[in-house]
């Protein structure tokens, strides 16, 4: 079974600018989630897709970040303008959606594009 | 608010060590707990997920507890190995959320001397 994928692996940007970041997730897993992991810290939820629909974005800086997962499977995130703490490693998971709400599946994390902003 | 705290933050052992990562979180109400595993420059992998109605899971040399009402879930490695080394986080998904969402903690730094 293949994992997920992410592209580019490292991106190198000047403040300012603009960049963007792809995702394809597991055949059949319905839920995405984009994650922001600064160095030293654990993960952070930026967003949440469930098929096509976004279930959470409530973390998400929405003044220069956006996201879409048109059709429920690839999605992209993009960062316009870029400012310098954005510099951190953006990871994509995927997930099964459970029958019940207390019942969760494992998250398949990719590995990561590794974000530089100078 | 949710928060979830990992001790230690590093930790540095020789080889067939047995050893406890812990994890403890503020809110009791949660509907699950995953172990993940996180290789230097790369994305992380799940190691073990516990359900709330579950106290512990098992996989090869990893087991994980799960104390709900005390907040609190462990990581044993068993006869630890260089191959051990990297940084484990845990995450909990909270009750309530209406969403898959997960908190994470910081991770815990784990390096496996030969």
């Amino acid at each position: 079974e293949a994992g997920v994928a992410q592209s580019p692996r490292y991106k190198i940007i000047e403040k300012r600018q603009s960049v963007a970041f792809w995702c394809n997730p597991i055949s059949g897993h319905a839920t995405l989630y984009w994650y922001q992991q600064i160095l030293g810290q654990g993960p952070k939820l930026l967003i949440q897709f469930q098929n096509n629909g976004v279930v959470d974005d409530s973390q998400l800086p929405k003044d220069r970040f956006s996201a879409e997962r048109l059709k429920g499977v690839d999605s992209t995130l993009k960062i316009q303008p870029a400012k310098l703490e954005d510099s951190a490693v953006y990871l994509c998971a995927s997930s099964l959606v459970g029958v019940g709400w207390e019942t969760s599946y494992e998250q398949y994390f990719g590995p990561g594009t590794r974000l530089t902003v100078t | 608010k949710q928060e979830v705290t990992q001790i230690p933050a590093a930790l540095s052992v020789p080889e067939g060590e047995n050893l406890v990562l812990n994890c403890s979180f503020t809110d009791s109400a949660i509907y699950n707990l995953q172990w993940f595993r996180q290789d230097p420059g790369k994305g992380l992998t799940s190691l073990l997920l516990i359900q709330s109605s579950q106290r512990e899971q098992t996989s090869g040399r990893l087991n994980a507890s799960l104390d709900k009402s005390s907040g609190r879930s462990t990581l044993y490695i068993a006869a630890s190995q260089p191959g051990d080394s990297a940084t484990y986080l845990c995450a909990v998904r909270p009750e309530g959320s209406g969403t898959y969402k997960y908190i994470f903690g910081t991770g815990t730094r784990l390096k496996v001397l030969a």
